[in-house]
């Protein structure tokens, strides 16, 4: 099954606690990035990337790392979160074949207190 | 002002009428278009995309492009309460750059 895959899905941590989400696709997807969604303000692209060793910048990089190692990962990674980060998280993956239409994994909704 | 906008909603219509969902793009060089249902608590599912200026339809969805006038829109037609959802419209400018999502407009079909 052809699908985007999000780990964990819930979490709560704390002030400056490295954490990492994973995202893995198994499409074989070049396009692969990283959103999140708070209420009112939509989904905001954080970071992207075309292809493995190949990442850019979305419109709220602030606070975040990504890597593309392996064309199907692309963890995200909080060095310090702090509470402005509590936020529901999605990854997606596209097809530069499929006209980057995304598929998005089901969400992580992460809790920084 | 934003460089995606949608109408604020949330829009209420009856079943059976049409849903209007109305998106405006600032960016000239905006190239794809593409318009996602997003159930509460759920992610986005990508309905209909579009690149050239006109209409194209799929079952009950129309997707319009006006590049002129930097407008997308999506038409429902035959409302069921099942398309109760937020609705959320992407721009991409090219195929090597970010994606910009409108806020989205919650729609209510009501029975």
């Amino acid at each position: 099954e052809a699908q985007v895959t999000q780990n964990p899905r819930y979490l709560i941590t704390v002030t400056g606690k490295k954490l990492t989400v994973t995202c893995s696709q198994n499409m074989n997807h070049e396009y692969m990035s990283w959103y999140r969604q708070d209420p009112g303000l939509g989904l905001r692209q954080i970071y992207y990337s075309m292809n493995v060793e190949v990442t850019d910048k979305g419109d709220v990089p602030e606070g975040y790392k990504v890597s593309r190692k392996e064309k199907r990962n692309f963890p995200l990674i909080l060095e310090s979160p702090s509470p402005n980060q509590t936020s529901l998280y999605f990854c997606a993956s596209s097809s530069a074949d499929s006209s980057y239409e995304q598929y998005f994994g089901p969400g992580t909704r992460l809790t920084v207190t | 002002q934003k460089e995606v906008e949608q109408n604020s909603g949330p829009l209420s219509v009856p079943e059976g009428a049409i849903a209007s969902l109305n998106c405006t793009y600032s960016d000239r060089g905006s190239q794809s278009f593409f318009w996602y249902r997003q159930y509460s608590g759920k992610s986005p599912e990508l309905i209909m995309f579009i690149y050239s200026n006109g209409d194209k339809e799929d079952g009950r969805f129309t997707a319009q492009l006006n590049k002129a006038s930097q407008y997308v829109s999506l038409l429902i037609r035959d409302s069921q309460p099942s398309d109760s959802a937020t609705y959320l419209c992407a721009v991409i400018k090219t195929s090597y750059d970010k994606v910009i999502f409108g806020p989205g407009t919650s729609l209510s079909v009501i029975p």
